[in-house]
């Protein structure tokens, strides 16, 4: 069974750093692109970044191009989202998604004073 | 690439059917179909119901189907159900992946 279990949401002030990571389960990691999907309070989905398989190419909403960057763990099985220089509009529930077809449950990031 | 979806809201008898669109700002024609809709049930993550813009994925009941081509593609429900309440969103991932706007189902 696929299992994708994020964690390090959380509260910051705005300009700090926050570090999610997500770890996977049940397939075999490295055949796969790994993307961080987000969704703020009452709005709807946006892709944030994506990696793929060996961690070579890795692109960007243009809203966090320059502060957010995602990596890979093949060793670990495990994605990370560095998030620094955050701002209010950040504040989502932010998903581990495998390719498009597996979602985890989401880490909360709350941005504020 | 920008996603437009409509309706933005849709209200439906249960057992009736519904059908929801999805409009892409560019072709997506010749790169394999790479759009897909998800569903995302209340205080749940999304889910994964179409992919491919008609196939269904593991799981998901006969009663969605997905079609279309070029820059417009369609969600059908044959006969909703108390289930299928929430917002559905319909995607592209031939480029970096964009979503539309969603479409909130809910039961009359």
């Amino acid at each position: 069974e696929v299992q994708l279990v994020e964690s390090g949401g959380g509260l910051v002030q705005p300009g700090g750093s926050l570090r999610l990571s997500c770890a996977a389960s049940g397939f075999t990691f490295n055949d796969f692109w790994m993307n961080w999907v987000r969704q703020a309070p009452g709005r709807g989905l946006e892709w944030v970044a994506n990696i793929n398989q060996d961690g070579s190419e890795s692109y960007y909403v243009d809203s966090v191009k320059g502060r957010f960057t995602i990596s890979r763990d093949n060793s670990k099985n495990s994605v990370s989202l560095q998030m620094n220089s955050l701002r209010v509009e950040d504040t989502a529930v932010y998903y581990c998604v495998r390719h498009i077809d597996h979602w985890g449950q989401g880490t909360r990031v709350t941005v504020s004073s | 690439i920008v996603m437009t979806q409509t309706p933005l809201s849709l209200s439906v008898t249960a057992g009736q059917p519904a059908s929801m669109s999805c409009k892409s700002s560019q072709s997506l024609l010749h790169n394999s179909g790479k759009t897909a809709w998800l569903l995302q049930k209340p205080g749940q993550p999304p889910q994964l119901l179409i992919y491919e813009i008609s196939n269904r994925f593991s799981g998901v009941p006969e009663r969605f189907s997905g079609s279309g081509s070029g820059t417009n593609f369609t969600l059908q429900i044959s006969r909703v159900e108390a289930a299928d309440v929430g917002v559905y969103y319909c995607m592209q991932h031939i480029e970096f992946p964009t979503l539309g706007q969603g479409t909130n189902l809910e039961i009359k």
